[in-house]
């Protein structure tokens, strides 16, 4: 186990709802990053926190926003959701400036109808 | 940006056979060359990686060769099982909390 823990596991929402999802970053690790894993696809970089704030950004529309809290444990929120962002949600911990390694949660599984 | 291609796209062997996993990329800057396996469910999980300065390294059955001129570096898997089955993904980067780009993945399934 990796010691990232995200939550819901799975989730079911209707299009243009909002969603929250949740991750709790292995101790020790400063940053997060999350990741959108489509089916039979590689997962696609989100954005990343580090110290509260957002470093680094995909190619995301501004609907997909996050947090970081002085814990280090993060949040990623989708406004208006639509059908495409039915996917595997990932997020991922590392520490920033020492390891490169980067440890992923099991995912969060959400199904837009 | 990184573009990210690995082949091939799905792999079958018979338990007890080597796999390759080849990863090709573009961008000569990057330095750190992880492998991941991701099995049905889970998220991606660490099982390999790779600096530029160096050029192969082992652990156990598995082992990542790099070719930093051409750009590419490959996952070696030797005496493979049947829990060896899942997906397979390389990520280059430029280390310094650059994001992870993935290729597509590679599955592979191990034949008992």
């Amino acid at each position: 186990e990796t010691g990232v823990t995200q939550s819901p596991t799975h989730l079911i929402k209707t299009r243009g709802q909002q969603v929250t999802l949740r991750c709790s970053s292995q101790s020790g690790h400063n940053t997060v990053s999350w990741y959108q894993q489509a089916l039979g696809q590689g997962p696609q970089f989100i954005f990343q926190y580090y110290r509260e704030e957002e470093n680094g950004r995909g190619n995301f529309p501004p609907r997909f926003s996050g947090l970081q809290f002085p814990n280090y444990s993060s949040e990623l929120n989708v406004n208006a959701l639509e059908l495409d962002d039915s996917a595997l949600y990932l997020c991922a911990s590392s520490v920033r400036g020492v390891n490169t390694e980067a440890f992923f949660g099991q995912g969060t599984r959400l199904t837009v109808v | 940006g990184e573009n990210v291609e690995q082949h091939p796209s799905t792999l079958s062997v018979q338990e007890g056979d080597s796999a390759v996993i080849k990863c090709t990329y573009s961008d000569s800057a990057s330095n750190y060359f992880p492998w991941y396996k991701q099995e049905l469910g889970k998220g991606p999980q660490l099982i390999i990686d790779i600096r530029s300065n160096v050029g192969e390294k082992k652990d156990q059955r598995i082992a990542v060769t790099l070719n930093k001129t051409a750009k590419h570096f490959s996952l070696h898997i030797t005496e493979t099982q049947p829990e060896d089955s899942a997906v397979y993904f390389c990520a280059p980067f430029l280390s310094g909390n650059t994001p992870l780009v993935f290729g597509k993945g590679t599955r592979l399934s191990v034949i008992a």
